[in-house]
C-alpha cells in the first residue's frame, strides 16, 4: 500500500487551463505539504496543512489554491496555468508540523504548453 | 528565514570509494537535519537524519556528522555502489509549527563500476 499517493503522475495541459493534483496519505500523519521541484531539482515549500488547517503559505501566486478536506488528503488546484508552472510537484506528510521525517509521494510532472 | 547551502553540486566516484557531501545552514534555531535520496522519476526518500543534541549518527554505510558551532553537517557514504547513484538533498528545520524543511540544492552522485 502506497504511503503517500499522488494523482495524476503526468499532466500535460495548455496555457490558461485550470488543473488539480490530488494527494492522499495513509500513514495517519497530521501534517501535509506541497513542494515544487524546478528543472534544476530545487525543492521549494509551497503550502502546509496541519489537521486541515493551513499553517504555511509561502510566496506563491494566488492562482495556486490548496484544499484539505480531511487530514489524509491535500489537493492542489491551479488556475490559469502559465509556462513557468511547469515543474514536478511533490506532496509529503509528517507526523508533526515543523519537523520529523517527511514521507514524499512520487510526484506529479506538470507540463504547460 | 533558513538558508541551506550544499556542496558539491555533482560528485563522481569509483565503486568502493567514499563520498562526502557537505551542507551549511544559517538559522541557529535549526535542530533537525535529514538527508534524502532521490532516484530518477521518484520522490525524495529519507535515508538518515540527525538532531542537534547528537554529533554523529551511523547506519551501515551511511553516516552523518553535525557541527552546531560551525552550522555545518555532512553525509558520508562508504564503500559506494552503483545503486548509490542518485541526487542527495540535505535539509534543515527548527521543528516549530508553521515552518517546513528547507532543502539544499542537491548533489548528483554518480558511482561508476
Amino acid at each position: 500500500d502506497t504511503a503517500v499517493s499522488q494523482t495524476p503522475k503526468y499532466l500535460v495541459t495548455q496555457m490558461g487551463n485550470d488543473k488539480s493534483i490530488k494527494c492522499e496519505q495513509n500513514l495517519g500523519h497530521d501534517t501535509m505539504y506541497w513542494y515544487k521541484q524546478d528543472s534544476k531539482k530545487f525543492l521549494k515549500i509551497m503550502f502546509s496543512y496541519n489537521n486541515k488547517e493551513l499553517i504555511i503559505n509561502e510566496t506563491v501566486p494566488n492562482r495556486f489554491s490548496p484544499k484539505s478536506p480531511d487530514k489524509a488528503h491535500l489537493n492542489l488546484h491551479i488556475n490559469s496555468l502559465e509556462l513557468g508552472d511547469s515543474a514536478v510537484y511533490f506532496c509529503a506528510s509528517s507526523q508533526n508540523p515543523g519537523g520529523g521525517g517527511y514521507t514524499f509521494g512520487s510526484g506529479t510532472r506538470l507540463t504547460v504548453v | 528565514g533558513e538558508n541551506v547551502e550544499q556542496h558539491p553540486s555533482t560528485l563522481s566516484v569509483q565503486e568502493g570509494d567514499s563520498a562526502v557531501i557537505k551542507c551549511t545552514y544559517s538559522d541557529s534555531a535549526s535542530n533537525y537535519f535529514p538527508w534524502y535520496k532521490q532516484e530518477l522519476g521518484k520522490g525524495p526518500q529519507l535515508i538518515i537524519d540527525i538532531r542537534s543534541n547528537v554529533g554523529e549518527k551511523k547506519d551501515q554505510r551511511i553516516a552523518v556528522t553535525l557541527n552546531k558551532t560551525a552550522k555545518h553537517f555532512s553525509l558520508h557514504i562508504t564503500e559506494t555502489q552503483p545503486e548509490d547513484s542518485a541526487v542527495y538533498f540535505c535539509a534543515a528545520s527548527d521543528g516549530q509549527a508553521g515552518t517546513a524543511l528547507i532543502f539544499g540544492k542537491g548533489t548528483t552522485l554518480s558511482v561508476s563500476s
